[in-house]
């Protein structure tokens, strides 16, 4: 079956850093998205990687290791609004996004 | 980056009605389009997946006499929940996929929907 994992809610100080985990198994693979969702809106694309390795976005990078199928989202100086879930969703054979029900992140000042 | 739109936003209806929710990709072309219903604090629910010109593809449950949808050119889907009961009150987002860059699939604000 599909599977994603993400620890359900994880808890900063602004200023820091955090890195939230994702482990997925899918029936195929074609790339992995992380999406953030503050609540009562849609998901926004933060970053998507399809090859192994670490891609970086201003404060947001994004690794991803295809054999252990885990792939990892960085946040650094952590801003009050950075407050949100984080969605770690891979793209499977049909090219169909796999939701989990996302990591929770609060953070504290 | 990209911008899809919804409308409307939110949607008071009573029971028995209909809604139709529109879906626009304002600055590309989108070959697919993708309905998603949302429950507080649950995952995204993937609903359906429409293809500009064909019939959608509903996920299994889903009844597609019930949630109509439309994806009549490449930047419009609409979506209608016909005969709305309260259980059908949710989160109900749309997500369009670039033509050109496939890899980018961007999704609109979403659209609150509450049956009474």
């Amino acid at each position: 079956g599909q599977n994603i994992d993400q620890p359900t809610e994880m808890t900063a100080t602004e200023g820091a850093i955090v890195q939230i985990n994702c482990t997925y198994q899918t029936s195929g693979f074609n790339g992995l998205f992380w999406y953030q969702q503050h609540a009562g809106e849609a998901p926004t694309f933060l970053s998507y990687n399809v090859l192994d390795g670490l891609e970086e976005k201003g404060r947001f990078s994004s690794f991803l290791s295809r054999s252990k199928g885990y792939s990892y989202l960085l946040l650094k100086e952590l801003q009050m609004k950075d407050s949100a879930s984080y969605l770690c969703a891979p793209w499977d054979s049909n090219y169909q996004l796999i939701w989990g029900a996302g990591t929770k992140l609060i953070i504290k000042p | 980056g990209a911008v899809v739109s919804q409308h409307p936003s939110w949607v008071i209806c009573k029971s028995g009605t209909s809604v139709k929710i529109e879906c626009r990709s304002l600055d590309f072309q989108a070959t697919t389009m993708f309905w998603y219903r949302q429950f507080p604090k649950q995952s995204l629910m993937l609903m359906a997946t429409s293809n500009e010109g064909s019939k959608a593809t509903y996920e299994q449950g889903v009844e597609k006499d019930k949630f109509l949808i439309n994806h009549a050119s490449l930047t419009l889907s609409t979506l209608t929940v016909t005969s709305a009961h309260p259980e059908d009150s949710s989160f109900y987002i749309c997500s369009a996929r670039n033509r050109d860059r496939t890899y980018e699939q961007y999704f609109g604000p979403g659209t609150r929907l509450t049956v009474t």
